[in-house]
């Protein structure tokens, strides 16, 4: 079992619509929470960064962490063109990041 | 945050040659870590650098096939030895800037014929 498990996708969805994405997790221990999107051709840039379980949110988009269920998602309000990219989800208990595959997300106009 | 400059942002190489991809940071950074991204998997650490040390290389990789050099607080290289066509993927510098503040270059894309 991978220590990450995030869905691939692709996932497709019209403008304006909410996005959700997810990711499960084993280690109990991780405590440190990210999601990073990539756009084709450039390197992950850190989108939202959570601490233990809670909420955040940030202008559209809004990280859960649910410790107890060891899961993390990712949701986008009003998704835009724009939001097209690969959404990684990452983890960490001391200073080493364990990164999901990804999931790509295309939002058509 | 931190800027990164990553090069060369793509190659085609022939097997058994090597190549060496430079990481520029615009600030001086305590470590330095480098990432191997294959299509469809997820960012893999290949090993972390810090500055006048050996670097750390995590499980399934290791200094003779990826040796790392570190000379100051603001650059680093990778080498991907004897290539073979396995090698092809997006190799990725990255630095912690900031409380778990990761910040990465844009990626070397690299072919192995």
């Amino acid at each position: 079992q991978k220590e990450v498990e995030q869905d691939p996708g692709p996932l497709s969805v019209p403008e304006g619509a909410i996005v959700s994405l997810n990711c499960t997790y084993s280690n109990s221990a991780f405590q440190y929470f990210m999601w990073y999107r990539q756009y084709s051709r450039k390197g992950p840039e850190l989108l939202m960064y959570t601490y233990s379980s809670g909420n955040k949110e940030d202008g559209r988009f809004t990280a859960q962490v649910d410790k107890s269920s060891k899961y993390i998602s990712l949701f986008i309000r009003d998704s835009q063109p724009s939001d097209s990219a690969t959404y990684l989800c990452a983890m960490s208990d001391t200073d080493k990041l364990i990164f999901g595959t990804g999931t790509r997300l295309q939002v058509f106009p | 945050s931190a800027v990164i400059s990553q090069k060369p942002s793509r190659d085609i190489c022939q097997r058994g040659t090597s190549l060496t991809i430079q990481c520029q940071v615009d600030s001086q950074v305590t470590m330095m870590f480098w990432y191997r991204q294959q299509p469809g998997q997820s960012l893999t650490l290949i090993a972390t650098a810090n500055q006048g040390s050996e670097a750390t290389y995590e499980s399934g990789f290791v200094i003779d096939k990826f040796p790392i050099s570190r000379p100051n607080l603001t650059f680093s290289t990778l080498t991907v030895s004897n290539m073979s066509p396995e090698d092809s993927s997006i190799y990725l510098c990255s630095v912690e800037f900031g409380f778990y503040g990761y910040t990465f270059g844009s990626g070397t894309r690299l072919t192995v014929v």
